[in-house]
């Protein structure tokens, strides 16, 4: 099965810096890369993703990044602010028989500093 | 627009009780749907899904069990719950491979 590979584990900045989180996936059929977050206690929440035939997306701040001959994929955030703490989970999927099956990275707590 | 609705947000049960958490999904129709369990706040673990009524596919032994009475529902289920059992868990639906949503959790802790 797909395995997903996510770094770091933790990440702190200052507010206005950029953030990039990592991740890479074995399962060369995958082709969708969605990223959620998840507040304190709350419900991972979809903020961006990224389908395999393309290799770059951008929403306001956030980007993503797919590498297919690498099988890794990235999530950037740039000038960050205190809201912008919270965990981030990847998650690899192909389709076919998956019927949307996620796996999900182990997440990073991202910590921006006012 | 589409809605999930998951409950009890919090539950608290003694090891050995059985459990019952309930999951419905509104505004659309022949949903995919899952059950995740998400231990210490980190790594979402992919328990259960289902394609169709009565269709319940597992990913992983363990002392639950799904089930899919109805088209936009879906119960996760234990006869005795474990220690291990605490968590948070999580449903969610899809359509197809895309518009993976979550619910609200329930964070369970087994005493």
């Amino acid at each position: 099965g797909e395995n997903v590979e996510q770094h770091p584990s933790t990440l702190s900045v200052q507010e206005g810096d950029s953030a990039v989180i990592k991740c890479t996936y074995s399962d060369s059929a995958s082709n969708y890369f969605p990223w959620y977050k998840q507040e304190l206690g709350k419900r991972p929440q979809l903020i961006i993703d990224i389908r395999s035939n393309v290799g770059e997306k951008k929403d306001q701040r956030i980007a993503v990044t797919l590498n297919k001959t690498a099988k890794h994929f990235s999530l950037h955030i740039t000038e960050t602010q205190p809201e912008d703490s919270a965990v981030y989970f990847c998650a690899a999927s192909r389709g076919g028989t998956s019927y949307g099956k996620l796996t999900f990275g182990q997440g990073t707590i991202l910590t921006v500093h006012p | 627009s589409q809605t999930i609705h998951q409950w009890p947000a919090t539950l608290v049960q003694p090891v050995g009780s059985p459990l019952s958490l309930e999951c419905t999904v509104e505004g659309t129709s022949n949903p995919n749907l899952y059950w995740y369990r998400q231990a210490a706040g980190r790594g979402l673990q992919l328990l259960f899904y289902s394609v169709g009524i009565g269709q319940i596919s597992s990913e992983v032994p363990q002392n639950l069990s799904a089930s899919r009475p109805q088209d936009r529902q879906f119960i996760l289920s234990s006869k005795k719950l474990l220690l291990s059992d605490s968590g948070f868990y999580l449903c969610a639906w899809s359509v197809g491979l895309y518009g993976y949503t979550f619910g609200s959790g329930t964070r369970l802790t087994v005493v």
